[in-house]
């Protein structure tokens, strides 16, 4: 079955470190990979999507992910966390040949100060 | 009007009462969806419609009842809720599914039962 899992439900960083927030991936055939962000209260955005081609995919705020197919996994970076990225992060699979969207349970980004 | 607006934002219900959530689209995508947010769990895919059919449909209880009358627009309506029903009920819409574009989400309504 297709599923996605996040390691990392919690993580802190101090403002101006690098982040990197971990996904792997259960799937089949060739996955269609997002990122999203939820600040609290609010609905997801994407950050960015991989669907083939280049490996490293640039999105929105600064990130990027590497999708590694020998891993399957999808980890999404930042190399200088600002305090306005503390928020709950998503990685999600699109399952082929059908509407659905499988995500993971989330992680969620402490920044201090 | 931009994106994917719900209404309302915020509703406390009693278990006997009836309320619908609203949602709509206003970026021309041809399928719509429910995800339910509860904490600690991952979002549950509760309903699917594409071209105003429904598509999915995974083992909601029928106290939750969908109706889209257009590829804009998306309901749920509500009734006879239980507390644990209490969570973030997110909207979103695609073009096409998950296996070639993205799903954009509105904010949602956060839903109380008491």
């Amino acid at each position: 079955a297709q599923s996605v899992t996040q390691p990392d439900i919690h993580i802190t960083v101090s403002e101006g470190a690098s982040l990197e927030l971990r996904c792997n991936y259960s799937y089949g055939a060739t996955p269609y990979l997002f990122w999203y962000v939820q600040s609290p209260g609010q609905g997801l955005q994407l950050l960015l999507k991989y669907f083939s081609g280049d490996t490293l995919v640039q999105g929105i705020k600064g990130f990027e992910a590497e999708f590694k197919r020998s891993q399957s996994s999808f980890n999404l970076r930042k190399p200088s966390v600002h305090w306005s990225d503390a928020a709950e992060y998503f990685c999600a699979v699109g399952a082929s040949g059908t509407y659905k969207y499988i995500f993971g349970t989330g992680t969620r980004l402490k920044v201090l100060a | 009007e931009t994106g994917v607006t719900q209404t309302p934002r915020h509703l406390v219900m009693g278990m006997t009462n009836k309320k619908s959530l609203k949602c709509e689209q206003h970026l021309g995508h041809n399928a719509m969806y429910w995800y339910k947010q509860s904490a600690k769990k991952p979002l549950e895919l509760m309903f699917v419609y594409s071209l105003e059919e429904r598509v999915e449909n995974n083992s909601v209880p029928s106290r939750f009842s969908p109706e889209c009358p257009n590829s804009s627009h998306l309901f749920l309506h509500l009734h006879t809720l239980q507390p644990e029903d209490s969570a973030l009920y997110l909207c979103a819409s695609s073009q096409g599914g998950g296996q070639n574009t993205e799903a954009f989400f509105g904010q949602g309504t956060r839903l109380t039962v008491v």
